[in-house]
């Protein structure tokens, strides 16, 4: 199946900075990837849809502001978490779409695990 | 707005069969999904419903009914390694802009 990768795999940072985490797709090309942000034992939040060339697309009660998402080529997509909080920590997850006949897929990073002191 | 209903946890014995029950209230319904997830691990994809009934694949098998909302994955021949998180997820909007949006997802625990 295709590939989505992310980078880093884990980060540590401290209350105040930022930290940008990287999702490509290797081996196709997606022109919308998707963010999104889980809690232990809960759910995939849906974050934002990224665009590839446009400016992306915050679901409800996400700050723009604070999740900087950058969707530079057809294979990369950016999301920077600004000036970190704790309540910040998190497992972040990107995800690329395909359609394989009928069949909506999406392919999941293994997913960036934020963890601000 | 949108939400989908998955029952919190379910334990079974390996060998035997589990069937996870998702109903979902959502406009723009476009489709089923189904994703296991193991601990510390990314969602993978188990299957996609469009149309009413049922499809299989191997051990697991999912099903749809749009009249009712509702749908199922059923897990066949049960193994240790079954055990992980299952989401239902709506796939929902268009299929040049739709999104997923995932159910709260179902605990599978194998027993020997």
């Amino acid at each position: 199946g295709a590939v989505v990768s992310q980078h880093p795999s884990w980060v540590i940072c401290k209350s105040g900075t930022s930290v940008k985490i990287e999702c490509r797709s290797l081996d196709f090309q997606a022109t919308t990837m998707f963010w999104y942000r889980q809690f232990p034992k809960q759910s995939l939040m849906l974050m934002a849809t990224s665009n590839e060339g446009s400016k992306a697309t915050y679901e409800q009660g996400v700050e723009k502001d604070k999740f900087l998402i950058n969707h530079a080529s057809l294979t990369l997509s950016t999301l920077t978490v600004t000036s970190a909080h704790p309540e910040d920590s998190s497992f972040y997850i990107c995800s690329a779409p395909r359609f394989l006949g009928a069949a909506y897929e999406q392919y999941f990073g293994p997913g960036t695990r934020l963890t601000v002191t | 707005g949108q939400s989908l209903e998955q029952p919190s946890e379910v334990t079974a014995v390996e060998g035997a069969i589990v069937q996870i029950n998702c109903t979902y209230q959502t406009s723009g319904f476009y489709g089923l999904s189904w994703y296991q997830q193991h601990d510390g691990g990314a969602p993978t994809f188990l299957s996609y419903n469009a149309l009413d009934g049922l499809e299989e694949t191997g051990r697991f098998s999912s099903f749809l009914s749009r009249s009712d909302s509702y749908g199922y994955l059923l897990l066949q021949e049960l193994q240790m390694k079954d055990s992980a998180s299952y989401f239902c997820a709506v796939f929902h909007g268009s299929s040049n802009t739709g999104k997923l949006i995932f159910g709260q997802g179902t605990t599978l625990q194998v027993k020997p």
